[in-house]
């Protein structure tokens, strides 16, 4: 079975401190996806990534960061925490050509305070 | 922006209930999913729909696409309690970046 794991289910963090989310992935996919979903808003696309090193920007990628220095590992980084950053944040991970295969991890609730 | 529409944003309904829910683009769809969610996890993969007319069923979960594949619905028969969650609509919008409607959330009572 494919797995998509995160680092942490619930997480909670003050205003102005760094976080790091984690997102591994065991079957060699080559995309991976990070997503922060609200009520109201849906799923919002924050970055992506085709293959070790590279990102790409999503929709909203403002206050974010990303890292993928291994394939199978793909971190979202707040370098300043703010409360509107207050959300559930998703990590996917994909085969090229293959949306359908898109596999999510469980999530990590962030409450910043 | 939203390029994906989904109504209702949610819905109750009766166990044994069926119930529609619908996504809409404004532009031609070349791949249309269908994810479910259960509350506070992660998305899974319900269905997939390519071609105009199309139309997929898995389980009591049937989903069709439009002939001018701009419309996609999902419908499920005589609801259960294990129907609850929130089902979303994704859509390829290009180099397969993935876009999603905002998901209706759906409660079934027994």
């Amino acid at each position: 079975d494919v797995k998509v794991t995160q680092s942490s289910r619930y997480l909670v963090k003050r205003t102005g401190e760094k976080v790091f989310l984690e997102c591994v992935q065991d079957m060699d996919h080559e995309n991976m996806f990070w997503y922060r979903q609200d009520p109201g808003l849906g799923l919002r696309l924050i970055y992506f990534s085709y293959d070790v090193k590279m990102k790409e920007k999503g929709d909203i990628p403002e206050g974010y960061s990303v890292s993928r220095e291994k394939k199978e590992r793909f971190s979202l980084i707040l370098e300043s925490a703010s409360t509107n950053q207050t959300s559930m944040y998703l990590c996917a991970s994909t085969t090229t050509g293959a949306l359908e295969t898109q596999y999510f991890g469980p999530g990590t609730r962030l409450l910043v305070l | 922006s939203q390029e994906l529409e989904q109504s209702p944003q949610s819905l109750i309904v009766q166990e044994g209930k069926n119930l529609t829910i619908n996504c809409t683009s404004s532009k031609t769809l070349y791949g249309l999913y269908w994810y479910k969610q259960k509350y506070g996890e992660g998305l899974i993969f319900l269905m997939m729909l390519q071609k105009g007319g199309e139309e997929k069923s898995h389980e009591k979960i049937t989903a069709k696409l439009d002939e001018k594949k701009q419309q996609s619905s999902l419908h499920i028969t005589a609801s259960q309690p294990s129907h609850a969650g929130i089902y979303l609509c994704g859509a390829d919008r290009g180099s397969y970046i993935p876009t999603f409607g905002r998901g209706t959330s759906l409660i079934v009572h027994p």
